[in-house]
C-alpha cells in the first residue's frame, strides 16, 4: 500500500484503555478518512478531513476522535476502548481517481 | 444514508471462466461508483471506477456497468485467473469531490486452476 502508512498494524487494549491509531500520507493530498472493517461488513467511514484543519463525523464516530495534524498525519483516538471497538482500522489518503489505502492497524479489546 | 447491498458473498469460477458482482444502492444522488480488491492482510485496492455519466468502463479484463435508472452496477472480470482471488467491494459516494464511501459488504472470489 504505497504511500499511506498506519501505526501499529496489531494492538491489544483492555476495556478502558486509550490509545492513538497514526496515519500518515506522503501524496500531498487533501482528503483523509478513517474506515472500520469488520467481519462479514464492508467499510465503513468513522471520520474524514476534507483538508488539513477540518474533520467532520462518519457513519459510527462515537467514541472515536480525530486529528488532522498537518497535510500529511491524520490520527485516530480511542479515549475508553470498548469491546464493540474490536476491528481492523484503515486510513485511506484520496485525491480524485487516486486513492491508497494503508495496510490496516488490527486492534482487540478485551 | 446510503445502503450499498452487493451480492453474491462468495463466488467461485473456473480459472478462464468469467466472474460478475452486482451492487444496488438506494440515494439516487451517488454519483461515483468504484470497485476495490482486497487481499488478505492488506488494505483495499482501486481497481476500477466509473461516474454517473458513463453508462460502461474497461480496463483490460475488468469492466463496469452502471444503470442510474435502477441503480445497479456490476463488476465483470473475464479470463479469470488465480491472482484474481480475493474479496471484491463495491462502494458509492455522492459528488464530484466527495469520497465518503459507503462500501457493499463484499464477494470472496475464488478462482479454481
Amino acid at each position: 500500500n504505497a504511500g499511506v502508512t498506519q501505526t501499529p498494524k496489531f494492538q491489544v487494549l483492555k476495556t478502558g484503555q486509550s490509545m492513538t491509531l497514526q496515519c500518515a500520507q506522503d501524496m500531498n493530498h487533501n482528503s483523509m478518512y478513517w474506515y472500520r472493517q469488520d467481519p462479514g461488513m464492508g467499510l465503513r467511514l468513522i471520520y474524514y478531513s476534507a483538508s488539513e484543519g477540518t474533520t467532520d463525523k462518519g457513519e459510527v464516530p462515537n467514541g472515536y476522535n480525530v486529528s488532522r495534524l498537518n497535510k500529511r498525519e491524520f490520527s485516530l483516538r480511542l479515549e475508553s476502548a470498548a469491546p464493540s471497538q474490536t476491528s481492523v482500522y484503515f486510513c485511506a489518503s484520496i485525491m480524485v481517481s487516486e486513492q491508497f489505502f494503508g495496510p490496516g492497524t488490527r486492534l482487540t479489546v478485551l | 444514508g446510503e445502503n450499498v447491498e452487493q451480492h453474491p458473498s462468495t463466488l467461485s469460477v473456473q480459472e478462464g471462466d468469467s466472474a460478475v458482482i452486482k451492487c444496488t444502492y438506494s440515494d439516487s444522488a451517488s454519483n461515483y461508483f468504484p470497485w476495490y480488491k482486497q487481499e488478505l492482510g492488506k488494505g483495499p485496492q482501486l481497481i476500477i471506477d466509473i461516474r454517473s455519466n458513463v453508462g460502461e468502463k474497461k480496463d483490460q479484463r475488468i469492466a463496469v456497468t452502471l444503470n442510474k435508472t435502477a441503480k445497479h452496477f456490476s463488476l465483470h472480470i473475464t479470463e479469470t485467473q488465480p491472482e484474481d482471488s480475493a474479496v471484491y467491494f463495491c462502494a458509492a459516494s455522492k459528488g464530484v469531490n466527495d469520497y465518503k464511501l459507503s462500501f457493499g459488504a463484499g464477494t470472496t472470489v475464488t478462482v479454481r486452476a
